[in-house]
């Protein structure tokens, strides 16, 4: 199974903040990276597919970039609603398989 | 709009199964695939497997091959995950989620999960 690692666990941040968030893959997976934001006790929403193309409807504050085993999800200007934790997903072999997740958290 | 609605918390004892259902809307269903994902309480996510809405293919994850059926009703639009033979750490909230338009392995939606609980 591919294996992906998220950096950090958990940050704090003001708002108005530029937040960097990493993924890096055990193995190549091109660009078959997604980002996802999940609220407590909500489902996931999808951001980011293809390592950097925005999900329709997504504020255009969220990027995404990267490709081989290394990704970064960018929030150019931290807002109240994106406190949240956030993970990685690769899509290139199955079984398709998740970052353990980045808490974001006020400062 | 795409919307993916899930059946209600199901609470069963160890050995026994159960059937989630996710009900899509708002696009072509039966060109399209669903995944199944679960997330242990506190825990990340564990991808179970896919399936084509048409009825015609599935693949499982291997932890859960022999455990788990995943099937449709096209005529509803309906998917439903079946897991069998429940264990204490079955317990979690599983989730569809709808397969990519352009590739099936991205997950552009997700449903609103269903908590399954199992405990003696």
């Amino acid at each position: 199974d591919i294996q992906m690692t998220q950096s950090p666990s958990s940050l704090s941040a003001s708002v108005g903040d530029r937040v960097t968030i990493t993924c890096r893959s055990s193995q190549s997976i091109n660009t078959y990276l997604s980002w996802c934001q999940q609220k407590p006790g909500k489902a996931p929403k999808v951001l980011i597919s293809a390592a950097s193309t925005l999900q329709s409807g997504v504020p255009s504050r969220f990027s995404g970039s990267g490709s081989g085993t290394d990704f970064t999800l960018t929030i150019s200007s931290l807002q109240l609603e994106d406190f949240a934790t956030y993970y990685c997903q690769q899509s290139y072999g199955t079984p398709l398989t998740f970052g353990q997740g980045t808490k974001v958290e006020i400062k | 709009q795409v919307d993916l609605v899930q059946s209600g918390a199901e609470v069963k004892k160890p050995g026994a199964s159960v059937k989630i259902s996710c009900k899509a809307s708002g696009y072509t269903f039966t060109s399209s695939y669903m995944h199944w994902v679960r997330q242990a309480p506190g825990q990340g996510f564990e991808w179970m497997g896919i399936i084509k809405a048409n009825g015609g293919s599935t693949r499982y994850g291997e932890k859960f091959q022999g455990r788990v059926t995943m099937t449709t009703d096209t005529s509803t639009a309906t998917v439903f995950m079946e897991l069998s033979s429940l264990r204490s750490d079955d317990t979690a909230v599983y989730y569809c989620a709808k397969g990519g338009v352009t590739y099936q392995y991205y997950i552009d939606y997700w449903g609103q999960g269903t908590l399954v609980t199992v405990s003696s």
